[in-house]
């Protein structure tokens, strides 16, 4: 069965400091990982897919498959990166996203 | 950059009542979906729909669910009658793979049902 866990619910950093928001994931094949955030008001966006293995806002992701692990990082948080976070995955057949129970960042001034 | 919308923001409505949640989805994308976030859970997927067709469906996606698409833009969601734990945030998305490469969803900004 599929499954995402983000193990924090909130997590507090500094402004300046750096962030890791973890990401775990179980799966019987090889899906595709993402990150999507939802700042205040605003709707859910993606930020980040595994395959494009790119930079958005200065975060990153690696997929690491050993662990089953996509980790999201960002070495110097900001205060605009305040908002909700949730990892998901999607099988290699299917179109839906399976979302984790998300991880509110705030960034302290 | 085009958007999903979704109409209405908040819906409050009677418990065994019907209710149809109205989405118009990115008007060059294939791939059509319903999420629903009950307060303070996480994001579920309900269903997915491509060609006119459910493609697929969670255990959540019931006989008293339904979704259309009644003419070239919308994209609805009915629930035939509704239960107190059908109070949730839904949200439509979007996608069409054959551009994106991906499976990159675009979110609507959700409709907020309220079942009393």
């Amino acid at each position: 069965a599929q499954r995402v866990t983000q193990p924090e619910k909130l997590l507090s950093v500094f402004k300046g400091a750096p962030v890791e928001l973890k990401c775990n994931y179980s799966y019987s094949g090889s899906p595709e990982l993402f990150w999507y955030v939802q700042y205040s008001r605003q709707r859910l966006q993606l930020l980040l897919r595994h395959i494009s293995r790119e930079s958005i806002k200065g975060f990153t992701a690696d997929l690491n498959k050993g662990e089953t692990s996509f980790h999201l990082k960002k070495p110097f948080a900001q205060e605009e990166d305040s908002a909700m976070y949730y990892c998901a995955l999607s099988g290699p057949g299917a179109n839906n996203l399976f979302f984790g129970t998300g991880t509110r960042l705030t960034v302290i001034p | 950059e085009p958007e999903v919308t979704q109409t209405p923001s908040h819906q409050v409505t009677q418990m065994g009542q019907e209710v149809i949640l109205r989405c118009v989805p990115i008007s060059n994308h294939l791939y059509f979906y319903w999420y629903r976030q009950i307060l303070g859970q996480k994001v579920e997927f309900l269903v997915s729909f491509y060609n006119n067709e459910i493609s697929e469906k969670s255990e959540i996606f019931d006989d008293q669910f339904s979704v259309e698409r009644p003419d070239g833009s919308n994209f609805t969601l009915k629930i035939r009658s509704t239960k107190l734990e059908d109070s949730a945030m839904y949200f439509c998305a979007s996608s069409d793979h054959r551009t994106s490469g991906s499976k990159k969803q675009y979110f609507g900004p959700g409709t907020r049902l309220t079942v009393t």
